[in-house]
C-alpha cells in the first residue's frame, strides 16, 4: 500500500499566482479530506469528499479556494489567486468507511507552500 | 462546534521515563478519540483511538484513557525512547459527522 500521495511536496509561488495542490488516496478508501496546518491555527479541515461528493466545504476559507474530486483516485485543491497567508503545509487524507462512521484517517506527507 | 484543547504544549522527559499528555473536549456527544503523532516532514499518522464506550486501550508501550463525566482523554507512552520524539495530537468527533477537530498538538522530547 502506498499511502495517500501528494504532489508538490514543495510549491513557492508568487502572489497572485494560481496554485494546484494534488492528492491520490488509498486505493479502496471512499473518504477524502483536505486539511491546512499552520503554527498559530493548527490543523484545519477545509473540506471533505464522500464518493467523489463533497459533503462539508464549511472549512474553506474564501472563493479563492476550489476543490475537486473528478473520481475516486484523484483530487485537487486550488488556490486562484494565492496571498501570502495561504502559505501553510496542506495534507490531504482519506479513509475507507465513509462519512458517517467514525474511521481512522491516513494523511499524505502534505505540500508545504510558501507565497511570496 | 467541538473545542478540543491539549497540555501542556512541550514536553521534556528522559528516555525512559513516562510521558503523559491530556486533552479536553467540549462537545458531549462526542464519541471517538484518536491520537496521532506526526514527526518532522511527515504527516500525522494514527496511533492509538478510542471510543466512548471503553475507558481505557492500551498496545504496547502506548495507553489511552477516557473520562467522559469530565469530558477529558489522556495519552500514556511508558518506557519512552528517543523515536517517541514528535508532535502528538489529540482529536474528538461524534458519529453525527465525520469531523475531526483535533488539538493544536503537544511536542514530546526524549532525551536520551
Amino acid at each position: 500500500d502506498a499511502g495517500v500521495i501528494q504532489s508538490p511536496r514543495h510549491e513557492v509561488t508568487e502572489m497572485g499566482q494560481e496554485v494546484t495542490l494534488r492528492c491520490k488516496p488509498i486505493s479502496g478508501h471512499n473518504s477524502l479530506f483536505w486539511y491546512r496546518q499552520t503554527m498559530m491555527r493548527g490543523l484545519e479541515l477545509l473540506i471533505y469528499f464522500n464518493n467523489n461528493v463533497p459533503i462539508d466545504d464549511s472549512g474553506m476559507p474564501e472563493d479563492r479556494f476550489s476543490a475537486k474530486m473528478p473520481n475516486a483516485s484523484f483530487s485537487t485543491l486550488k488556490i486562484q489567486p494565492s496571498e501570502p497567508r495561504d502559505s501553510a503545509v496542506y495534507f490531504c487524507a482519506s479513509s475507507g468507511q465513509g462519512a458517517m462512521i467514525n474511521s481512522p484517517l491516513h494523511f499524505g506527507n502534505g505540500t508545504r507552500l510558501t507565497v511570496t | 462546534g467541538e473545542n478540543v484543547e491539549q497540555h501542556p504544549s512541550t514536553l521534556s522527559v528522559q528516555e525512559g521515563d513516562s510521558a503523559v499528555i491530556k486533552c479536553t473536549y467540549s462537545d458531549s456527544a462526542s464519541n471517538y478519540f484518536p491520537w496521532y503523532k506526526q514527526e518532522l516532514g511527515k504527516g500525522p499518522q494514527l496511533i492509538i483511538d478510542i471510543r466512548s464506550n471503553v475507558g481505557e486501550k492500551k498496545d504496547q508501550r502506548i495507553a489511552v484513557t477516557l473520562n467522559k463525566t469530565a469530558k477529558h482523554f489522556s495519552l500514556h507512552i511508558t518506557e519512552t525512547q528517543p523515536e517517541d520524539s514528535a508532535v502528538y495530537f489529540c482529536a474528538a468527533s461524534s458519529s453525527g459527522n465525520n469531523r475531526l477537530a483535533f488539538g493544536k498538538g503537544n511536542q514530546v522530547v526524549v532525551i536520551p
